[in-house]
């Protein structure tokens, strides 16, 4: 079956445009998250939601990072007036489990973002 | 603060070799811990959990609560081993947290 996608793939913005990353889960998966990995660091973690719920967003590291999950299944991940320092790879996982259930998260291919 | 430690960049070995990719946690809670790993060109992937106590593709890690360890073991190091491996904690189901990850270069 159909695994997570994440488009697009590759995205290059200049200075100060705003982004929208899109984040397709597995159907029937109940939590979906969002992490930055920077280059040479592990994965980091920016949101999550239970269904359209989001729960924690407690790793989005300023406003001008907003996330939404409108009904549920398919998320955005939008970033406003993009920075150098918001260069990364943006990846999405998403779980068949509500949070507070350990288990297994299945990872999409990540969005390579660069600002110039 | 909850924090995964992975000492080594980089680990080299011969084919055939042991390998053990280190893994330190910092976590007040019951720890609930992972191992994933990405090969080139592919996702991240779950490697394995400490909970299910398996061994996957002959890697095995155990829990080691006084030394706040899971260490990542193979006796026999094959050259398709060679990845990025992560070591995670999982936090109350609802995030992960990540070490910053070990090259495993497999050489025959």
């Amino acid at each position: 079956g159909a695994g997570v996608s994440q488009s697009p793939r590759y995205k290059v913005a200049k200075r100060g445009q705003d982004v929208a990353l899109r984040c397709d889960p597995i159907s029937g998966h109940v939590s979906l998250f969002w992490y930055q990995q920077a280059l040479g660091q592990g994965p980091e973690f920016l949101t999550y939601f239970q269904n359209e719920a989001q729960l924690d967003k407690s790793g989005l590291p300023s406003d001008r990072f907003f996330a939404e999950r409108p009904e549920g299944s398919v998320s955005t991940l939008k970033i406003q007036r993009t920075q150098q320092e918001d260069s990364a790879v943006y990846l999405c996982a998403s779980s068949p489990l509500a949070g507070g259930v350990h288990g297994e998260q299945f990872f999409g291919p990540g969005t390579r973002l660069t600002v110039l | 603060a909850q924090r995964v430690t992975q000492p080594e960049k980089l680990l080299s070995v011969f084919k055939g070799a042991p390998v053990e990719l280190k893994c330190n946690y910092s976590y007040s809670g019951s720890p609930e811990l992972f191992w994933y790993v990405q090969y080139s060109r592919q996702r991240l992937q779950l490697l394995l959990r400490h909970i299910s106590r398996e061994s996957i593709k002959g890697f095995t890690a155990d829990l080691n609560k006084g030394e706040t360890s899971f260490h990542l073991k193979k006796p026999f190091a094959q050259e398709e081993d060679s990845a990025m491996y992560y070591c995670a904690l999982d936090i109350d189901g609802n995030k992960l947290v990540f070490g910053a990850g070990t090259i495993l270069r497999v050489k025959s």
